[in-house]
Parts: C-alpha cells; sequence; structure tokens
C-alpha cells in the first residue's frame, strides 16, 4: 500500500525556478523522508524531517510538516537541469516500517 | 565508504521459472531492505531486516518470494517461481538503524518473459 501521495504527478519548470512539490500521507508517522531518483544515480536520500519539527532546510532544499494536515512539501530554489528526476516522501511509522509515495516527475529545462 | 552492492544488474527469465538477487549492505549497518519498483511507481518494501532478524515482511507475497539475512551482513532475495508480474527493479537499502537515512543500491532490472 502506498502511504504517501505526491501531488503534482508531474512538473515542467524553467532553470532558476522554483520548483515546489507536495506529499500527503495517511496514518500518523515517526519522521518523514524525501528522495530523489534518476537514472544516473538510482535513488538518493535528500533530507529526513522528524515528526516534531515544523521545518527543515538542507542547501537549495526546504521540507515543511505539517502533522495536523498530514502533508509535507518541498520546495527546491533556483532549480538546475541537474535537478531533473522523480521526487518521492517516504514515512515511517509503529516498527519504522517505510512507505514510499507514487512520486513527482520534475522537468527543469535549460 | 563503499556503497550498497547488488547483483545481478540484470536478469531476464521465463515465468515459472526461479531466480535469485544478492546484496551487500554499507559495512557496519544494521538494518537491510529489499523493494519492489514497478515502473513508474514508487519502491514498495518487501522485507525489512534489523541484523538478522525480521522487523517486517507484510508485503512479502510469501508463497513465491522467500528472502534471508545470514550473520546480520549481505542478504540473498529469491523468487519462486516467477510470474509476469514479477516484472520490476528489485531494490536493495541499508541504514545504519531503524528510522536512519537508507543507502540505496544500483537495483536488479527483472524481465519475465
Amino acid at each position: 500500500s502506498q502511504q504517501g501521495e505526491e501531488d503534482p504527478q508531474a512538473l515542467s519548470i524553467q532553470e532558476g525556478e522554483n520548483a515546489t512539490m507536495n506529499c500527503s500521507y495517511k496514518t500518523s508517522i515517526n519522521n518523514l523522508q524525501w528522495y530523489r531518483q534518476n537514472s544516473g544515480r538510482g535513488l538518493v536520500h535528500l533530507i529526513l524531517i522528524r515528526s516534531n519539527e515544523r521545518e527543515k532546510h538542507s542547501g537549495r532544499l526546504r521540507v515543511t510538516l505539517d502533522t495536523s494536515k498530514k502533508s509535507s512539501s518541498l520546495l527546491i530554489t533556483a532549480s538546475r537541469a541537474a535537478d531533473t528526476a522523480s521526487y518521492f516522501c517516504a514515512t515511517t511509522s509503529g516498527t519504522y516500517k517505510y512507505i514510499f509515495g507514487t512520486g513527482t516527475r520534475l522537468k527543469v529545462l535549460a | 565508504e563503499a556503497g550498497v552492492a547488488q547483483s545481478p544488474r540484470y536478469k531476464i527469465i521465463e515465468k515459472r521459472q526461479s531466480v535469485a538477487f544478492w546484496c551487500n549492505p554499507i559495512s557496519g549497518h544494521a538494518t537491510l531492505y529489499w523493494y519492489q519498483q514497478i515502473l513508474g511507481q514508487g519502491p514498495k518494501l518487501l522485507i525489512q531486516f534489523q541484523n538478522n532478524g525480521v522487523v517486517d515482511d507484510s508485503q512479502l507475497p510469501k508463497d513465491r518470494f522467500s528472502a534471508e539475512r545470514l550473520k546480520g551482513v549481505d542478504s540473498t532475495l529469491k523468487i519462486q517461481p516467477a510470474k509476469l508480474e514479477d516484472s520490476a527493479v528489485y531494490l536493495c537499502a541499508s541504514s545504519l538503524g531503524l528510522a536512519n537515512e537508507q543507502f540505496f543500491g544500483p537495483g536488479t532490472r527483472l524481465t519475465v518473459l
């Protein structure tokens, strides 16, 4: 079963623009993580936010978490062509079982 | 630091045949995961080990899939017999512990004809 649903399913932007993608989930969580997947580097961890945190930054990435709405957002600022990839949210709950979402396909046009 | 190793990278078999995948996690990582990723979907957790014990295998089709992690290090995932719908990429990941960031291997692309 997929707990996370990313929105939008696909996103196309120009280089230098910001990209925002959202993740909604169904049950209470321990933490939420974002991963990136492209053909060159496979699946790579981007950032982890714990259930008691509301916002986290890492370089050009900003993640927010709203546990009351069971949602998270990932903002990529000043996007580059190299950011072209699929982005997945993954939640852990209970026994730290991981559930990945359906993914957002981001295309950054040069 | 060496990453997660998986083999083979590609495998083509006919339905009803058996196949096995191997994974060697990052040294010192206690937690090991096997995922199935069908084209266009997110990874689906099949089984999760903590050292050599199973933490979760609720989504593992146990009538045909099996996995083991002997000595709490490397792991094998087996499918017997394979079905057409098993065509997917099988990903292995490891982490220091439960809920830490996961490091993924390159995956094995399985095609069942």
